[in-house]
């Protein structure tokens, strides 16, 4: 069974503009749920979707936003990048994303995202 | 608000010891809890889940247990090779309706040398 996908793996960016990450679940998982990774934070949660709706989200402003489509592939989106968005994007699966009992959650490889 | 911390920070050790590395909670309601190894600069992989309702799970030469009173989980990794570099990462879920969000302790880089 493949794993969970993460594309690209690199990007360069500069201030202002705007990124978009894709991410393709384990075959059957309908959750998805993406993570920043930073030295300083660690990892901290950006949101989670299912069957197309966000059920959750993190303490991030309006600049990252998501989606999910029908194939439970998802995309995030940053606009006006700034300096501090630097980080490892790390999308997980999961079945039903219940964080509880047995739901465990896949991540990717990620997506190393530099802001100059 | 849950917090998630990891000890030690760091630990260096010859290969073929035995160690342990703990994990603490400050909210014991929680639903789950995942041990995950990250290697430099890649992903997560998932190492081990515990479910509230379970004391501890193995898997080879590892083994995870969860005490949720005191809100404590420890990962014992037997007889360690230089393999088992890497970042070691616990995180917890709560269930309800906090949808797909684990959090995440700061890690604990171990270093396994020949």
């Amino acid at each position: 069974k493949a794993g969970v996908t993460q594309t690209p793996r690199y990007l360069i960016k500069t201030r202002g503009q705007q990124v978009t990450l894709s991410c393709s679940p384990i075959s059957g998982h309908r959750s998805v749920s993406w993570y920043q990774q930073t030295p300083g934070q660690g990892l901290q949660f950006l949101f989670e979707y299912f069957s197309e709706t966000q059920r959750n989200k993190g303490n991030f402003p309006g600049r990252f936003s998501g989606r999910q489509f029908s194939n439970s592939r998802s995309e995030m989106n940053v606009s006006t990048l700034e300096l501090g968005d630097s980080a490892l994007y790390l999308c997980a699966s999961s079945l039903e994303g219940r964080t509880s009992g047995s739901d465990e959650q896949f991540f990717g490889p990620g997506t190393r995202l530099t802001v100059l | 608000k849950q917090e998630v911390t990891q000890i030690p920070a760091a630990l260096s050790v010859p290969e073929g010891e035995n160690l342990v590395l703990n994990c603490s909670f400050t909210d014991s309601a929680i639903y789950n809890l995942q041990w995950f190894r990250q290697d430099p600069g890649k992903g997560l992989t998932s190492l081990l889940l515990i479910q509230s309702s379970q004391r501890e799970q193995t898997s080879g030469r590892l083994n995870a247990s969860l005490d949720k009173s005191s809100g404590r989980s420890t990962l014992y990794i037997a007889a360690s090779q230089p393999g088992d570099s890497a970042t070691y990462l616990c995180a917890v879920g709560v269930g309800g309706t906090s949808y797909g969000k684990l959090t995440f302790g700061q890690g604990t880089i171990l270093t396994v040398h020949p």
